[in-house]
């Protein structure tokens, strides 16, 4: 089984500074990683997702992931935040060796920028 | 191109009533899903669905029921409400194991 652990429950930043949002995942088996962004009151958009190969991860919207296997890390990070990025981000980990895409998500972080 | 509907957007329901979800997916996809998001602990899987068809139960099943009849609709059911199935309820669908996941715009659902 696997499962997934975001520390932080709310980042605030302010406009323009880098971000770093910490997922940790753990798992007895190779893994797929997500993020996922959810705008207030709205369904889950994929930001990125890392399946294999290389270890960053760029997605939409700027954002990008490092995968670090060692450390069991999906780290989320964004050089310069907008207002539009306030945001709750989702951390989620499938098994590789499963049929189908079980994703198990964090809690989630609230990402909040102010001006 | 729809994606993914869900209805109804919102619902409030006396305790011990039922209630039917319905997700209906426009983009062909293999699998769905649904999750509850209760504040705090993040989407939970509820339910999920391989194929039309073909059905299995996820973290939270307990008073729920699904059944895949098609491969676009996806129906979840609580046969005797409870108010802690109070929750915000989202259908996703995807292709894979490897694909992207798309949601629905969820349902807000209230047991009183």
């Amino acid at each position: 089984a696997q499962s997934v652990t975001q520390l932080d429950s709310q980042v605030p930043v302010f406009e323009e500074a880098p971000v770093e949002l910490r997922c940790n995942y753990s798992s007895s088996v190779s893994v797929y990683l997500f993020w996922y962004v959810q705008y207030p009151n709205q369904g889950l958009q994929l930001l990125l997702k890392y399946l294999s190969g290389s270890t960053l991860v760029k997605g939409i919207n700027g954002f990008e992931a490092e995968f670090n296997k060692s450390q069991t890390s999906f780290h989320l990070r964004k050089p310069s935040v907008h207002i539009s990025d306030t945001a709750e981000y989702f951390c989620a980990v499938s098994g590789a060796n499963t049929g189908f895409q079980k994703l198990v998500f964090g809690t989630g972080t609230r990402l909040l920028v102010s001006p | 191109i729809a994606g993914i509907t869900q209805a109804p957007t919102s619902q409030i329901l006396a305790a011990g009533r039922r209630m039917t979800l319905r997700c209906t997916q426009d983009m062909r996809h293999n699998a769905m899903y649904w999750y509850r998001q209760d504040l705090g602990l993040g989407l939970r899987l509820i339910h999920y669905s391989n194929t039309a068809g073909t059905t299995g139960k996820g973290e939270v099943p307990d008073g729920y029921s699904v059944s895949r009849a098609n491969t676009d609709d996806f129906p979840l059911t609580l046969a005797s409400a409870v108010p802690s199935q109070t929750s915000v309820y989202f259908c996703a669908s995807s292709n894979s194991r490897t694909d992207t996941q798309y949601f629905g715009p969820g349902t807000r659902l209230t047991v009183l």
